[in-house]
């Protein structure tokens, strides 16, 4: 597609239960990243995919949260147990990764908005 | 630890006026530096990005931003500014070179009068 598309727009669930939020990158982009957008704590990374290398879960802030990216695109957020302080806008950006002195601009989608209640 | 600061939450101009967002990191070696903009119920968009060379980046929509490495600033202009510009400003950092994962300022919210 022509941008970073996310879905769905808005999620709204209950306390405990889980969710998965869905990435498709850019075509042909190479790396892919999830941040979360929230009031108190603004944009935090949590986790990047490039190629077939294994993923830097660094941001991840529980064992709830985990991602996967099948095929080197689609990528998965997914949620379990979900808790309040879980809602948030959460954003993924793709870019194309090359070596050297590479231009490395992530273009980022429109982002899920997460509300647990 | 990796860090970008913007010291103002919010941003007031009048419609002509030129502005100034203002960006600082802390970071070792040499950064990425980028801005990025933010309207309502959107994603963040690319405005221009600072690698290496002229220190005055020239971005989208009339955009510029001026790396300082001894100030360790950043900071975004823009001439004249327009109402269509009020928005949500991030500054970001990437410390390993464009390859990884981008540390955010806070965000400034820029409010452009008529």
């Amino acid at each position: 597609g022509a941008g970073v598309s996310q879905s769905p727009s808005n999620k709204v669930t209950e306390k405990g239960k889980d969710v998965e939020l869905r990435c498709d990158p850019i075509s042909g982009h190479t790396a892919l990243y999830w941040y979360r957008q929230s009031l108190g704590q603004g944009l935090e990374f949590l986790i990047y995919f490039q190629g077939n290398s294994a993923p830097d879960k660094s941001g991840l802030p529980s064992d709830r949260f985990s991602a996967e990216r099948t095929g080197g695109s689609v990528s998965t957020l997914t949620i379990q147990r979900t808790q309040q302080e879980d809602s948030a806008v959460y954003l993924c950006a793709s870019s194309f990764w090359a070596g050297g002195k590479a231009k490395n601009i992530q273009y980022f989608g429109a982002g899920t908005r997460l509300s647990v209640l | 630890a990796q860090s970008v600061a913007q010291p103002e939450d919010q941003v007031n101009v009048a419609e002509g006026n030129p502005l100034t967002v203002k960006c600082t990191y802390s970071v070792s070696g040499n950064p990425y530096l980028f801005w990025y903009v933010q309207y309502p119920n959107r994603g963040l968009q690319f405005l221009l990005k600072y690698i290496t060379g002229d220190n005055l980046v020239k971005g989208s929509y009339g955009f510029e931003a001026e790396f300082n490495k001894s100030q360790t600033s950043f900071h975004l202009k823009k001439p004249s500014a327009l109402v269509s510009d009020s928005a949500l400003y991030f500054c970001a950092v990437s410390p390993w070179g464009g390859y990884n994962k981008l540390i955010f300022g806070a965000g400034t919210r820029l409010a452009v009068h008529p």
